[in-house]
């Protein structure tokens, strides 16, 4: 099993560019989560989805927007792009059962937005 | 919103040291997750706690969730290089959708 990968791995955008960040797991995990990491902010949680076709904003949804057609791919976007969201970005899936759930983390994408 | 705080924020030691990492919170929490991060990879689980007063030994790390599940403490005996990342914690709240919150973090460095 490959886990949580993502992609791409590194880009740099212009601001006003857009782009979209690719999640997959091959768990059949009904829970998958976006979060970004800046230094000394942990990670905060963007959007999430609780199954096939719905998606919820999390902590800091600004600026983009998310969908979960399938149940193995959740897709961040960025319509947008401005240097703020210059960062690196986790996808994380999860079962759910309960509060006892382990997250499953992808490698991360960074981005920088110039 | 919740106040999460995690301590210290940097942490650089020799190995065989012992040291702890705290994680405080004004609100009570359902269970409680400890993540660490090495450079370049997403954070991997080490360990849940769910009862107060609950302490989880896993190898050289000693886990402890608060009496009143507001807090916790990791404590690392005779670090080792190997133990070098960014330690996360991650309490979870009353809802159901596994949402958590994570603390700014401690980053580890044991020096050989």
């Amino acid at each position: 099993n490959a886990g949580v990968t993502q992609t791409p791995k590194f880009r740099v955008l212009k601001t006003g560019q857009s782009m979209t960040l690719l999640c997959a797991q091959d768990m059949n995990h009904e829970y998958m989560y976006w979060y970004r990491q800046d230094p000394g902010m942990g990670l905060r949680l963007i959007h999430y989805s609780v199954g096939e076709g719905t998606t919820a904003k999390g902590e800091v949804p600004d600026g983009y927007n998310v969908s979960r057609l399938k149940k193995q791919n959740f897709l961040l976007g960025l319509e947008s792009a401005a240097p703020s969201q210059t960062s690196v970005y986790f996808c994380a899936s999860s079962y759910i059962s309960g509060s006892l759930d382990e997250q499953y983390f992808g490698p991360g994408t960074r981005l920088t937005v110039t | 919103t919740q106040l999460l705080e995690q301590s210290p924020q940097f942490l650089s030691i020799q190995e065989g040291e012992n040291l702890t990492v705290y994680c405080n919170s004004s609100s009570v929490f359902s269970s409680l997750q400890w993540y660490r991060q090495e450079p370049g990879e997403g954070p991997v689980l080490l360990v849940t706690v769910v009862t107060g007063g609950e302490v989880k030994k896993l190898k050289r790390l000693t886990f402890q969730f608060g009496d009143a599940r507001k807090d916790s403490s990791l404590h690392i005996t005779a670090a080792q290089p190997g133990d070098t990342g960014l330690y996360l914690c991650a309490p979870h709240g009353s809802s159901n959708t596994g949402k958590l919150i994570f603390g700014q973090g401690t980053t580890l460095q044991v020096k050989p």
